[in-house]
């Protein structure tokens, strides 16, 4: 299925470290989403790879794909406690385009 | 509107009775979707709407939902007969075709 799978499912740390969460899918794709949902409600795009890009970086967010191993990472840097939330990543194909969302990663950063 | 809007925020209903949710997308996103999430569970995919085709409906869970997607532009999804599984936030999603999905902040549904 085009699903990611987020890894791992959850993950805690303390203010200023950095986060690393990682994603995994079995499809080709045309790119690769990230997604930020704090308390349930709507999700939050962050960031979008293409398929020919290796790494991309957004503020203290950077995000590397491996079309090779079907895998892409975000990592996070100098986190803070306002990044606390669930991360969700979604691969994904122009034809026929719906985005599959995994369960997430639960990142939880302590003050 | 600059971002989705989806309304209600909050519904509560009865079991058995029939609910509309509401979704506006971001004026000329072609690309509509709803999603379903329950407490503590990640987003289940519901339907999609892309332009002038036909909808995918693959992720509807019973015959009891249903989706229409008046002139391109809003989007009411119709859950019949309610029942308490259903209570969930329902997630509305609009996008361009090679861009990032911009969500709603979704209605929370409470079937009592």
């Amino acid at each position: 299925s085009q699903q990611g799978e987020e890894d791992p499912q959850a993950l805690s740390i303390q203010e200023g470290e950095n986060a690393t969460m990682n994603c995994s899918y079995k499809t080709s794709i045309n790119n690769l989403q990230w997604y930020r949902q704090n308390s349930g409600r709507g999700l939050v795009h962050l960031i979008l790879i293409r398929s020919n890009e290796r790494e991309k970086h957004s503020g203290r967010l950077r995000v590397t794909l491996d079309t090779s191993k079907k895998s892409s990472s975000l990592l996070i840097t100098a986190s803070r406690a306002a990044d606390t939330a669930s991360y969700f990543c979604a691969p994904h194909r122009n034809q026929g385009g719906k985005l599959i969302f995994g369960q997430g990663t639960e990142l939880s950063v302590k003050p | 509107g600059a971002g989705v809007s989806q309304s209600p925020s909050n519904k509560v209903t009865e079991k058995g009775k029939d609910v509309e949710l509401r979704c506006d997308p971001i004026s000329g996103h072609t690309a509509l979707y709803w999603y379903r999430q329950s407490l503590g569970q990640g987003l289940e995919f519901l339907i999609y709407f892309q332009g002038n085709s036909a909808p995918d409906k693959s992720g509807l869970p019973s015959d009891r939902f249903s989706a229409e997607r008046t002139g391109g532009s809003v989007s009411t999804l119709t859950i019949q007969r309610t029942q308490q599984e259903d209570s969930a936030v329902y997630l509305c999603a609009s996008s361009l075709e090679v861009s990032g999905y911009t969500f709603g902040s979704g209605t929370r549904l409470t079937v009592v």
